[in-house]
């Protein structure tokens, strides 16, 4: 069965400064790899699609990269906006499977 | 361009209960599917379909759990009767055409089953 893993459970930092969450799988035969923002209250909002190993995608603040056995969503100098729970889900065949997220937590 | 749409928005039932949750995808999405997110996890696939087909649905207590999508358009799911770890939120989303087309996910109905 497909496993997802994040870690840490629970990130705080001080406005501007720079850190990395994790995102480790083990499925037989990865179609994509997804990350998701989720605030409270509300769905999952799409942020990226990798689909191999050494594939970086960025999106203002949010960088996102891909190896064959995990991904790292890197933040650099994160704003209080950024707080939010953070999910990564794989997707094998047609399913995704998610992880239970980071949550973040930025300090202004 | 509207995006997946909820309702109702929250529902506060007694255990042994039924409930219905309503979803109307992005227009033109193929794709439909609904998923369980339990305070603390990640979402899990409860059922996918296509059109108005089942694809997945694995994943789903079909004793007392049951999902439509008559028209290939909204879908409704249904508990009957409510158990008390049913409490969870019931998340919809949808994609253009399944495969590896991204799912793009409404706002949730947060049912608390008491």
């Amino acid at each position: 069965e497909d496993q997802v893993t994040q870690s840490p459970e629970a990130l705080r930092l001080q406005e501007g400064e720079s850190s990395s969450l994790n995102c480790s799988y083990t499925v037989s035969g990865l179609r994509g790899l997804f990350w998701y923002r989720q605030d409270p209250g509300k769905g999952p909002e799409f942020l990226f699609t990798l689909y191999s190993a050494g594939e970086e995608k960025e999106k203002e603040r949010l960088k996102a990269t891909l190896t064959k056995k995990e991904s790292f969503l890197h933040i650099t100098a994160p704003k209080p906006e950024d707080s939010a729970t953070y999910l990564c889900a794989v997707q094998e065949n047609e399913k995704l499977t998610f992880g239970t997220g980071t949550r973040l937590t930025i300090i202004p | 361009e509207a995006g997946v749409a909820q309702s109702p928005r929250y529902k506060i039932i007694e255990k042994r209960q039924s409930v219905a949750f309503w979803c109307n995808p992005i227009s033109g999405h193929a794709t439909l599917y609904w998923y369980q997110q339990i305070l603390g996890q990640g979402p899990k696939l409860l059922i996918q379909f296509q059109n108005n087909g089942v694809v997945d649905d694995s994943q789903l207590p079909k004793d007392r759990f049951s999902a439509e999508r008559l028209k290939g358009v909204d879908s409704t799911l249904k508990i009957q009767p409510a158990k008390l770890e049913d409490s969870a939120v019931y998340l919809c989303a949808s994609s253009l055409s399944g495969g590896r087309e991204t799912q793009y996910f409404g706002p949730g109905t947060r049912l608390l089953v008491l």
